[in-house]
């Protein structure tokens, strides 16, 4: 089946530092969508994206939809501690369009 | 306020007892999701209800099941018959199945059975 492969697991930063993380496929995606993810509660919508190529900004996140539709990046800029959690890449497979599928994951730590 | 609601927040059960989370949202939204989180793991779907009365199961349904009797409604039951029930449950909805609207999420059920 599609799979969305995420990375890094993990990241270890320091309070002020950029970070960039990003989700592979060997499938075409029409939809790329970015999660963030609490300690104990449920992920939170940051980024959507629907076109090839675009590139949408929240705040000090930035994400793009990669122009060969298998990809999509998240950028953080200057990292702070609330930005902790785990990221997660989600998209919606062509064989069934009524559902997402989720990537594993990236957790992030910021150290002040 | 809008939003989803689950509870409770922590939910402990002996081995072998039927047990049934909530999930209610006042969104106004036609589709629901059941999620479960492992540590370290994405979220892999349970079930999943695009209108009131009509469910499909999601990649791991066995040993869950669901009702949607009401549109703002969707209990989970993990059942005996799930083998390693203790997780982390979340529900989601959206607007509608397959639009390009996203999923959004309650706060989840931790699940621990002893």
């Amino acid at each position: 089946g599609q799979q969305l492969n995420q990375s890094p697991q993990s990241m270890f930063i320091q309070e002020g530092e950029d970070v960039s993380m990003n989700c592979t496929s060997s499938s075409i995606f029409n939809t790329w969508l970015w999660y963030k993810q609490d300690p104990g509660e449920g992920p939170v919508l940051l980024i959507a994206l629907y076109k090839a190529g675009e590139l949408t900004s929240n705040g000090r996140l930035t994400a793009q939809f990669g122009i060969t539709r298998k990809d999509s990046f998240l950028n953080i800029s200057a990292s702070i501690p609330s930005d902790v959690g785990i990221y997660f890449c989600a998209s919606r497979p062509s064989y069934n369009t009524d559902k997402l599928i989720f990537g594993t994951g990236t957790r992030l730590q910021v150290f002040p | 306020d809008g939003g989803i609601t689950q509870s409770p927040k922590y939910l402990f059960r002996k081995e072998g007892q039927n047990v049934t989370l909530s999930c209610e949202q006042n969104l106004n939204h036609d589709a629901m999701y059941w999620y479960r989180q492992d540590p370290g793991q994405g979220l892999r779907l349970i079930y999943y209800s695009q209108i009131v009365n009509d469910f499909q199961k999601g990649d791991i349904a066995e040993g869950y099941s669901v009702s949607r009797e009401k549109k703002e409604s969707f209990p989970l039951t993990v059942t005996s018959a799930q083998k390693n029930p203790t997780a982390f449950y979340l529900c989601a909805s959206s607007i509608e199945p397959a639009s390009t609207d996203t999923q959004y999420f309650g706060p989840g059920t931790r699940l621990t059975v002893l």
